[in-house]
């Protein structure tokens, strides 16, 4: 079946590092996907992780993936107030249709 | 570049009625995506046309269709509007067997 889990809400303080966590369930998923989502807006690609790699860093965002346990991360060091939104997991389920989690809502404060 | 493009931007509808949704793809790229994402939720994939073809389609009713034109731009319909149709429903472009997908703005649709 196809459910992407994340938790709901994340504070943290500006200059920590956040991480958001995504499990999911289809492991012939090809893809794997960060996307950000700020009030009244759509989608915007942050990062995305190939299922044979186990981590990506670029710039401020590392993804680990433990494709064993179905579990990604998300870590964005030195978060800003800027940083603060709804991030999306999801998978690609083949034919480029994505699965998206519920979202970990981010807030940062000063 | 313009990226995705999506109209109208806001639609209000009474209950029955029928709605049409437009976006055109980031230049270039020959794949549309439709997604429904009602408040509070991830996105739910409904369709996706490639070269004009329907290539995937979501779990959702025959109220929903869509389609893509030659020059790649796309609709979606949706008929006898219910009130559990209201949410922003999102297109996404790639360029096919791409991994990127990238989305518009977003069309938030009311039905009342």
């Amino acid at each position: 079946g196809e459910d992407v889990e994340q938790s709901l809400f994340l504070s943290v303080r500006e200059g920590d590092s956040s991480v958001i966590n995504c499990t999911y369930t289809d492991s012939s998923s090809t893809y794997l996907y960060w996307y950000k989502q700020e009030p009244g807006a759509g989608l915007q690609l942050l990062t995305y992780i190939f299922s044979n790699m186990d981590m990506k860093q670029d710039q401020r965002l590392t993804v680990l993936l433990n494709k064993k346990d179905k579990h990604l991360s998300l870590r964005i060091a030195d978060t800003q107030t800027g940083d603060s939104a709804i991030y999306f997991c999801a998978e690609n389920t083949g034919f480029q249709k994505l699965v998206f989690g519920t979202g970990t809502r981010l807030l940062v404060s000063p | 570049d313009a990226g995705v493009t999506q109209s109208p931007t806001h639609l209000i509808k009474t209950r029955g009625q029928h709605v049409t949704l437009r976006c055109s793809p980031i230049s270039g790229h020959k794949s549309v995506s439709w997604y429904q994402q009602v408040l509070g939720q991830g996105p739910q994939f409904i369709f996706q046309y490639y070269e004009k073809e329907e290539r995937g389609r979501g779990n959702f009713p025959d109220r929903f269709s869509a389609r893509q034109f030659p020059n790649y731009s796309s609709e979606l319909n949706v008929n006898a509007l219910l009130l559990g149709d209201s949410a922003l429903y999102l297109c996404a472009s790639s360029q096919g067997g791409e991994v990127e997908q990238y989305f518009g703005p977003g069309t938030r649709l009311t039905v009342t």
